[in-house]
């Protein structure tokens, strides 16, 4: 059991570029979520999944997006990178539903735009 | 909206004293309340959460936080801190029928040997 594993642990990318960070959990959670911490900021909500073919913007999703056509994958793609984009990047996943459950999360993915 | 404080930036604690984060939230309804631990390089971890029940909650790794509804705080506490207690410590909040959690922006504890 793997749990929440991210790929790829870092990343530079130039300006205008484009990627996809990927996040895959074996926990057959239904509800996903990406954030990205910032220092001194903590983490904010991107995007959050509650289920394969279901997702929802969170608290700063411009210049992302988000596709959820299975329960174990929640990839995160940058169409045109910025440097506001650079960030370190947390995938979590939670048991549904309920609101008691945890978040488990991924080790994170370190992103340099440059 | 929802939110959360964690006031200080950083915490210095001698090893073998007691350990104390502070965490007040505000939110709407009866809140679910999450500590999380972060080491660096590393995701977060889950420590402790508070749901219903006794306002005294006990977690991972020695520590403990105690729900007041009055002062609407949730404070983390460890009777003896150890150096390798070290690490980015984060409250975070969900409102009941929420499934969103809302993060403070995380206190800096250094543990000096």
């Amino acid at each position: 059991n793997a749990g929440v594993t991210q790929t790829p642990k870092f990343r530079i990318l130039k300006i205008g570029q484009s990627m996809t960070l990927q996040c895959t959990q074996d926990m057959n959670h239904n509800y996903m979520y990406w954030y990205r911490q910032d220092p001194g900021m903590g983490l904010k909500l991107i995007y959050y999944s509650v289920g394969a073919g279901i997702t929802d913007k969170g608290e700063v999703p411009n210049g992302y997006n988000v596709s959820r056509s299975t329960t174990e994958d929640f990839p995160l793609r940058l169409e045109l990178a910025a440097p506001s984009q650079t960030s370190v990047y947390f995938c979590a996943s939670s048991a549904s539903p309920g609101g008691q459950e945890t978040q488990y999360f991924g080790p994170g993915t370190r992103l340099l735009v440059l | 909206a929802q939110s959360v404080a964690q006031p200080e930036d950083q915490v210095n604690v001698a090893e073998g004293n007691p350990l104390t984060v502070k965490c007040t939230y505000s939110v709407s309804g009866n809140p679910y309340l999450f500590w999380y631990v972060q080491y660096p390089n590393r995701g977060l971890q889950f420590l402790l959460k508070y749901i219903t029940g006794d306002n005294l909650v006990k977690g991972s790794y020695g520590f403990e936080a105690e729900f007041n509804k009055s002062q609407t705080s949730f404070h983390l506490k460890k009777p003896s801190a150890l150096v390798s207690d070290s690490a980015l410590y984060f409250c975070a909040v969900r409102p009941y029928g929420n499934n969103r959690l809302a993060f403070g922006k995380g206190n800096q504890v250094v543990v000096i040997p």
